[in-house]
């Protein structure tokens, strides 16, 4: 079974402008998370969707924001980029049901200039 | 208090030794805890899960939780220089529509040398 899958890998921004990284899910999973990692503040939750609904949000500013389609892939759209927003993003995806293991991909690196 | 403490390291040990990897936690609605294998410029790698207090076993890894002292580890026996990454410990509240976020350690960077 494939894994999870990001695109694009790299990217290279300036300030200001806006981003938009894609995420599909492991075939058969429903849930899609994305997470921000940086040297300083570690892995952060950003937001989950679940059949194409926002179930949770973590403590991002308006700027980040996502979505989810009927087939689980998964977009997240950075507005108004800064210098801070330099990290890599990940993406996670689960089965829906009890059981909370998320499955990775290998990230998005943004790099804001 | 940070939700989840770990202790960055780094950490170093010959091929060959026991390495644990620990960390601790605050919040006691965490009940779902995870170790994750990160190497460099990859995504974390899930390892183990855990629900329940006790060991639990697979391969050369062991995941250790204590609820009741609010304390995870991690023990790699046998420890490979492919073992060498960033360990990260994770934990979530539970079932439910809004607990399934991840909570994460900083990670502690381990390096086997051979």
């Amino acid at each position: 079974k494939a894994g999870v899958t990001q695109t694009p890998r790299y990217l290279i921004k300036t300030r200001g402008q806006q981003v938009t990284l894609s995420c599909s899910p492991i075939s058969g999973h429903r849930s899609v998370s994305w997470y921000q990692q940086t040297p300083g503040q570690g892995l952060q939750f950003l937001f989950e969707y679940f059949s194409e609904t926002q179930r949770n949000k973590g403590n991002f500013p308006g700027r980040f924001s996502g979505r989810q389609f009927s087939n689980s892939r998964s977009e997240m759209n950075v507005s108004t980029l800064e210098l801070g927003d330099s990290a890599l993003y990940l993406c996670a995806s689960r089965v829906s049901g009890g059981r909370n293991e998320q499955f990775f991909g290998p990230g998005t690196r943004l790099t804001v200039l | 208090q940070k939700e989840v403490e770990q202790d960055p390291g780094p950490l170093s040990v010959p091929e060959g030794a026991i390495v644990s990897l620990n960390c601790t936690y605050s919040n006691s609605a965490f009940q779902y805890f995870m170790w994750y294998r990160q190497y460099s410029r990859k995504g974390p790698e899930l390892l183990m899960y855990t629900y329940s207090s006790g060991n639990k076993e697979d391969g050369r890894f062991t995941a250790q939780v204590d609820k009741s002292s609010k304390y995870i580890s991690l023990f790699i026996r046998d420890s490979q220089p492919s073992d060498s990454a960033t360990y990260l410990c994770a934990m979530s509240a539970g079932s439910g529509g809004s607990n399934y976020k991840l909570t994460f350690g900083k990670g502690t960077l381990l390096t086997v040398n051979p």
